[in-house]
Formats: C-alpha cells, structure tokens, sequence
C-alpha cells in the first residue's frame, strides 16, 4: 500500500525556517516525480515544487523561488522541503504528492499543517 | 504562466443529476489536463488524467473530455457521495496550475 506521511508542520514566527518531511513507503520511491501542494485555509491549491528522480531537475512556484528547496534522499524514500524567510502568506496545509508519469498526482498524504504567525 | 479558470465556482445540484464542470485554459496544452475530487480535511483523489483517462478505481460516471483550452468533468448521475470540490491541473509545464476549484452543493 502507498503512503505518504508528511511532518514538520507548526507554528513558526515570519522571517523563520522550517524543514517539512515526507516519509514514502509501498512503492519505489525513486522511481517517481515527487512534489510539494499546499492549500491556504479555505482556498484552492497551488503546486509549489516538484523534483525529479535523481534530484538532477527542480522546478519551482515563483512565490517561493530563493527561499524553499526541495530535495530527496532515494535511500531513506524521503522528500523535504526546506522553508526560509517564511511570509504570513506561506500559511497553509502542506501536502507532498507523488507525480504519475504524466498522469497526475496519484497518490497525496494526509498534509501537514504551517502557520506562519507572529 | 498558464492559468486555469473553472466555472461554475459553486454548483446545486440533486442526487441523480447530471453535471458538467468546465475548465479554460489560456493556452493550448493539449491533453495535459487532470482532475481531482477532495473533500473537507481530506487530500485530494485523481479522478481523471489525460483529460478524458479514468483513473483506477473511480466510478465510470464520471467522465472527462475536451482538449487544447477547453475541457469537461461530468458526473452522469450524481451520487451523495460526489458532493465535493473538484479541480482541475495543468501539467503541460512548470508551474503546474490548478484551477479555482467547484464546489458542489446538494441542492
């Protein structure tokens, strides 16, 4: 069985860091596209990040551009996101989500929640 | 970037009904189109990927089709279980962009 389990989520201050984790387990992790999705409370979804495979290609929402980094670690079947400068507008639920060759994002976890308030 | 404009933004409708979802892209991207389900506190489901390619697992009453900027979710016959938000996604290229989402209400 897939499953996607997010953490890392919280209470953080603007301005400060976080690093959100992913733990994937029931499929070869690195063979898949993995990403980042967040929804702000009551809003729609916004893709933030996806890398490849090998980690050799990230791509990036332009709101988060020079602040998150995402990145993997094939042998632990993890994905992260590393979150800087953290803005009020960052506030969201954080899902990862695994990238189905060019399909979609089939499978999603249960999303960990940031918020980012002083 | 290319944005995704679904309409309506909410929608009643009664078990049984028929209904369709439409998604308007500002550029063509071919097939390159998703759709998914979620429901309140919970993740999103895929329901439909290439545009009109059920995914594993979803009632054949749902159904998607169109290409290029315009395309369709429908729900033949609507069961409780379909009152949710659907959305919609571009994956032509990066950024990936969803749709505002439609909310389906029970009329």
């Amino acid at each position: 069985e897939v499953q996607l389990v997010e953490s890392g989520g919280g209470l953080f201050q603007p301005g400060g860091s976080l690093r959100l984790s992913c733990a994937a387990s029931g499929f070869t992790f690195s063979t898949y596209w993995m990403s980042w999705v967040r929804q702000a409370p009551g809003k729609g979804l916004q893709w933030v990040a996806s890398i490849k495979q090998d980690g050799s290609e990230k791509y990036y929402v332009d709101s988060v551009k020079g602040r998150f980094t995402i990145s993997r670690d094939n042998a632990k079947n993890s994905l992260y996101l590393q979150m800087n400068s953290l803005r009020a507008e960052d506030t969201a639920v954080y899902y990862c989500a695994r990238w189905w060759h060019d399909a979609g994002f089939d499978y999603w976890g249960q999303g960990t929640l940031v918020t980012v308030s002083s | 970037d290319i944005q995704m404009t679904q309409s309506p933004s909410t929608l009643s409708a009664s078990v049984g009904d028929r209904v369709t979802i439409t998604c308007r892209a500002s550029q063509s991207i071919s097939s390159w189109l998703a759709w998914y389900q979620q429901k309140p506190g919970k993740a999103p489901n895929l329901l439909i990927y290439k545009a009109s390619s059920l995914e594993s697992g979803v009632p054949s009453r749902f159904s998607g089709s169109g290409s290029g900027t315009e395309f369709t979710l429908t729900i033949s016959s609507l069961q409780p279980d379909d009152f949710a938000t659907y959305y919609c996604q571009q994956y032509k290229t990066f950024p990936y962009t969803f749709g505002q989402g439609t909310k389906l209400e029970i009329k």
